[in-house]
């Protein structure tokens, strides 16, 4: 079966650092995905691990450890536009989405 | 290249009538995805293709669903007796062989069941 757990809600203030985690288990693995989704648009590319190990990516790091089951992604020097949902998904021949973690950004 | 387009970006129908949507994948993507999304939720798995095959079949697409990419290229998903339970985003995905960018994602199409 196929399982992502991932927190429902956040809440961070602007210019502190978050970290959303993420566990799952899954049938297949080949790799592991974050994207970011504003209220009522599409959800849109983060990152991509298949690697153990972190990514880096300006603001954004993505970790990915293979034999926990686990990913987190790391937001830091928070912006009000970081306000969004964060949804982790694993890549098998496609990808199965989290129910994504809703990440709220207080002035 | 405009990206993946939806159409139509909202739909409100009544229930028990049927709806189509279509989706315009990036012209060089071979794989073209459908999910679903409801509130509070994260996409939900459908169908996809890659060119004109269907590979794959999720046991939420009911009888009701039915999805075609007959030349594929473009493709469509079709409720039939549509109901309020169907409520949701339909968003649209394609990608190009492997997916170590993951998708690119369409705009949706919002459905409204009344």
């Amino acid at each position: 079966g196929q399982n992502i757990d991932q927190p429902t809600e956040m809440t961070a203030t602007e210019g502190a650092i978050v970290q959303i985690n993420c566990t799952y288990q899954t049938s297949g693995f080949n790799g592991l995905f974050w994207y970011q989704q504003h209220a009522g648009e599409a959800p849109t590319f983060l990152s991509y691990n298949v690697l153990d190990g972190l990514e880096e990516k300006g603001r954004f790091s993505s970790f990915l450890s293979r034999s926990k089951g686990y990913s987190y992604l790391l937001l830091k020097e928070l912006q009000m536009k970081d306000s969004a949902s964060y949804l982790c998904a694993v890549r098998d021949d496609k990808i199965i989405f989290g129910k994504g973690t809703r990440l709220h950004i207080l002035p | 290249d405009t990206g993946v387009s939806q159409n139509p970006r909202h739909k409100i129908t009544k229930r028990g009538q049927n709806v189509t949507f279509r989706c315009d994948p990036i012209s060089e993507h071979n794989r073209l995805y459908w999910y679903r999304q409801t509130l509070g939720q994260g996409p939900e798995f459908l169908t996809y293709f890659q060119n004109e095959a269907q590979l794959e079949k999720s046991r939420l697409l009911s009888d009701r669903f039915s999805a075609e990419r007959p030349k594929g290229s473009f493709s469509t998903l079709e409720i039939q007796r549509t109901e309020q339970g169907d409520s949701a985003m339909y968003l649209c995905a394609s990608s190009f062989g492997d997916l170590n960018y993951g998708y690119t994602f369409g705009s949706g199409t919002r459905l409204t069941v009344v």
